[in-house]
Parts: structure tokens; C-alpha cells; sequence
């Protein structure tokens, strides 16, 4: 099995930067999208390809990826960000989540 | 705008097959840049994915629950059906359906339906 691997919860000060990573044995070779969930909400689209950002999220909120890591920065986390964050990556034929990653603004 | 909506029992009995209705609007299940993604979440836990089918009919099934599981589409009517038999309590959660667009080798889901939440349960 193939695993997508993320810290279960983070917490950020306001206006301060957080930086949520996703681990994958084979996310060098694999691209990573990244989702947004707010409590009893359907997941939100935010990063995709990697490194790209759909219209309407804020340039805040940016995608990296170095070797078998991708990273999720949010830069001057507002109290709107607090939410669950996933990974997504796509196999061949599968698709692959991370756990979740619970950011609390505080 | 795009939507998805997906529709089906809210409870189901254990053993017994689930039927649920993912209906599109503002892009067509022909377009050989989409398709569409069925993904469910279990009360307070995280995203799993389970299917996808594209414009041309190819699929593909998460590797453990692949027996049970089937993705089918009706075009004319706009609608992606996906059937899952023998259920089990394990399988309550709130099934999603969401859009997959393509680009080349990249592939994303945006927009996701609201879910449809799903109890098994005698």
C-alpha cells in the first residue's frame, strides 16, 4: 500500500506562517494537490499540480514540493484558515489522500 | 457554474447493496478532459478515496474495496452512479462525488458535491 503521510494537527499564531507537509515514497514521481475543509463543509480545491493555485485562493497560500515531500505554506494565517488540510496524489490508475492535517489559528 | 449533486439512501442495512447518484450540470460527462471522482469520509475521519470514471468510460477502483464496488454513467442524463454492495457499518460515512479535470499528466478534483451522508445500520 501507498502511503500519504501528515502531522494530524498544527498550530499557528496569527500572522505568522504555517507550513504543512505531506510525506509519500513515491511523491517525487507523483503530483500533489492540496484541499481545504471546514467543518461540515465539502472539501475546497487550493493547490494543484504541485505548485499551483486555483482562481479565487489567496497568493498566501502556496505549494512546494522537494523529493518524496510536498509542503503546504500559509503566510499571515488568519483566523479563516483554521481548517483540515489534505494531500492528493494521483497513481497511475489510483488516487492517494494524507490523513489530515488540523490547522488551529490561535 | 459547475455543480455536482449526489443522491441515495440515508441508511442502509448491513449485507444490503448501495446505490448512489452523483448528477452534474455545467460540463458534459463527454468531454475527454473530465470525469468524475467518488470519495467518502466517515464521521471525524479523513478523505478516502473509492472511484473514478472518465469521458471514455475508463475506471479504476481503490484496490481494497474493488470486489464491492462499481462506477457506471449515464450521459444523456448526466449522472454517474456508483454501487457498493455487502455493506457494513464500517462503510457509514458522507459520500462525495467531484469533478476531475485533466490536463496532459495532471489531474485535480474542483468542484466537490455537498456529500451525501450514508448510516449502515439493522
Amino acid at each position: 500500500s501507498y502511503y500519504l503521510t501528515q502531522p494530524p494537527s498544527m498550530s499557528v499564531s496569527p500572522g505568522q506562517t504555517a507550513s504543512i507537509t505531506c510525506s509519500g515514497d513515491n511523491l517525487d514521481d507523483e503530483y500533489v494537490c492540496w484541499y481545504r475543509q471546514e467543518p461540515g463543509q465539502s472539501p475546497v480545491l487550493v493547490i494543484f499540480q504541485d505548485i499551483k493555485r486555483p482562481s479565487g485562493i489567496p497568493e498566501r497560500i502556496s505549494g512546494s514540493k522537494s523529493g518524496n515531500t510536498a509542503t503546504l505554506t500559509i503566510s499571515g494565517a488568519q483566523a479563516v484558515d483554521e481548517a483540515d488540510y489534505y494531500c492528493q496524489a494521483w497513481g497511475v490508475t489510483t488516487v492517494f489522500f494524507g490523513g489530515g492535517t488540523k490547522l488551529t489559528v490561535l | 457554474q459547475v455543480t455536482l449533486k449526489e443522491s441515495g439512501p440515508m441508511l442502509v442495512k448491513p449485507t444490503e447493496t448501495l446505490t448512489l447518484t452523483c448528477t452534474v450540470s455545467g460540463f458534459s460527462l463527454t468531454n475527454a478532459r473530465m470525469g468524475v471522482s467518488w470519495i467518502r469520509q466517515p464521521p471525524g475521519k479523513a478523505l478516502e478515496w473509492l472511484a473514478n470514471i472518465f469521458a471514455n468510460d475508463d475506471n479504476s477502483y481503490s484496490t481494497s474495496l474493488r470486489n464491492r464496488l462499481t462506477v457506471s454513467k449515464d450521459t444523456s442524463k448526466s449522472q454517474v452512479v456508483l454501487t457498493m454492495t455487502n455493506l457494513d457499518p464500517a462503510d457509514t460515512a458522507t459520500y462525495f462525488c467531484a469533478r476531475i479535470q485533466n490536463w496532459g499528466p495532471y489531474n485535480w478534483l474542483d468542484p466537490w458535491g455537498q456529500g451525501t451522508l450514508v448510516t449502515v445500520s439493522s
